[in-house]
């Protein structure tokens, strides 16, 4: 059985432009998560969504979006890079919602880096 | 919001020994899960663990949802066992995770 696929694993952007990220969840799982990964700030929880609808939201501007499309592939975006967005992005499938007492698989991450 | 804390925060071993992980959190979870993250970045899963007592191969865990925390033991540790362990807990619809505990093991 697959694995969460993210992609791309590297990702270099310059201050000001805008960049999608894309994850993959494993066949059958409906929930992906999305985190960021910084030196200083640790594991921060972005956006979850489940069956297309975004169902949380942590404390991002509002700079970082994104959407799940009907095969539960989801895409993130940030527009308008700041120096400060480069970190380690990981995704996250589980078969359930947040809350619904289910395992959560990560994805090997998108290292992004803004000069 | 719900506060995890893990520690120590850095653990430095000689291969062979024993180590024991701590993680307390603040309030009533749905459910906890232990992460090893390696070189790559990648978080593999170590235990789903809401309670109770799970073991697989020289790593154990413990949850004791009651009293809010978990311990993640790990027995003759060997250098593959070096990176950075999560634990990370559901609650109020999201996921936190801890800072980690970052196990340097020694040949």
């Amino acid at each position: 059985k697959a694995g969460v696929t993210q992609t791309p694993r590297y990702l270099i952007k310059t201050r000001g432009q805008q960049v999608t990220l894309s994850c993959s969840p494993i066949s059958g799982h409906r929930s992906v998560s999305w985190y960021q990964q910084t030196p200083g700030q640790g594991l921060q929880f972005l956006f979850e969504y489940f069956s297309e609808t975004q169902r949380n939201k942590g404390n991002f501007p509002g700079r970082f979006s994104g959407r799940q499309f009907s095969n539960s592939r989801s895409e993130m975006n940030v527009s308008t890079l700041e120096l400060g967005d480069s970190a380690l992005y990981l995704c996250a499938s589980s078969l359930k919602w947040t809350g619904g007492r289910t395992e959560a698989f990560f994805g090997q991450g998108t290292r992004l880096t803004v000069v | 919001g719900i506060q995890v804390e893990q520690s120590p925060p850095d653990l430095i071993l000689q291969e062979g020994a024993n180590s024991t992980l701590r993680c307390n959190f603040s309030d009533s979870v749905n459910n906890l899960q232990w992460f090893h993250q390696n070189p790559w970045g990648q978080l593999i899963n170590l235990f789903y663990i809401p309670s109770g007592t799970k073991q697989n191969g020289r790593l154990s865990a413990t949850t004791v949802a009651t009293e809010r925390y978990s311990l993640l033991y790990i027995s003759s540790s060997q250098t593959t066992d070096s990176g950075v362990y999560f634990c990370a807990v559901e609650a109020y619809n999201d996921m936190r995770f801890g800072a980690g505990t970052r196990l340097t093991v020694k040949p």
